[in-house]
């Protein structure tokens, strides 16, 4: 399909593992975030892409969290000796145009279901 | 610095009765808008956004929201509730003036819908 796509959709790990969570934007999207969502919580940011600027990444919980968008298309967030208080629901989202700025509509994908035991 | 506050975590409403999911928002310019909403196991998909022009929004589903500046508001409403509805409901503000355009979204409020 166009939408986002995100891999795998289930993880389970044991702590202290690292973990790699794919995330296919929509072809063309030129923003790209990462969220987090925990058990009947909100949406906490991650990191932001846009374009070729620096990424943000004020949001990373602590250094063990990290990310990269290579070819300014598909994304790895990348966590490493996972806690089990990194269990979540990673999601991503793109969106079209750095131009259009904050209107734009974020774009989101079905997320991955990570489980640190 | 931009916030937002959703009203009650969880809602419950009767089947064709009033959805009313509130949201207060704190920015410092004027802001940008948004209503998702996520149905079990499913991402995030946008209901409406509210950028400039017509305070009232009408979105996907039946719901809508009104921009209220001196109440700083953006209430969402859906005149009769559907089984259908029930999911979760995010709202989210975003600042229009900042070209890394990152959008904060509120801590969610669950409508479930009683038949």
């Amino acid at each position: 399909g166009a939408g986002v796509s995100q891999s795998p959709s289930n993880k389970v790990t044991e702590k202290g593992k690292d973990v790699e969570l794919r995330c296919d934007p929509i072809s063309g999207h030129t923003a790209l975030y990462w969220y987090r969502q925990s058990l009947g919580q909100g949406l906490e940011f991650l990191i932001y892409f846009q374009g070729n600027s620096a990424p943000d990444k004020s949001g990373l919980p602590s250094d063990r969290f990290s990310a990269e968008r290579t070819g300014g298309s598909v994304s790895t967030l990348t966590i490493q000796r996972t806690q089990q208080e990194d269990s979540a629901v990673y999601l991503c989202a793109s969106s079209p145009d750095i131009l259009a700025g904050a209107a734009d509509t974020q774009y989101f994908g079905p997320g991955t279901r990570l489980t640190v035991l | 610095a931009q916030s937002v506050t959703q009203l009650g975590s969880h809602v419950s409403v009767s089947e064709g009765a009033l959805v009313l999911l509130r949201c207060n928002y704190s920015s410092s310019v004027p802001p940008y808008l948004f209503w998702y909403v996520q149905y079990p196991n499913q991402g995030l998909q946008l209901l409406l956004k509210y950028t400039t022009g017509a305070t009232l929004v009408k979105g996907i589903n039946g719901f809508e929201a009104e921009f209220k500046k001196s109440e700083t508001s953006f209430h969402l409403t859906k005149p009769s509730a559907h089984m259908s509805d029930a999911a979760e409901y995010f709202c989210a503000v975003s600042n229009p003036y900042s070209s890394a355009s990152k959008i904060i979204f509120g801590s969610g409020t669950r409508l479930s819908i009683r038949p």
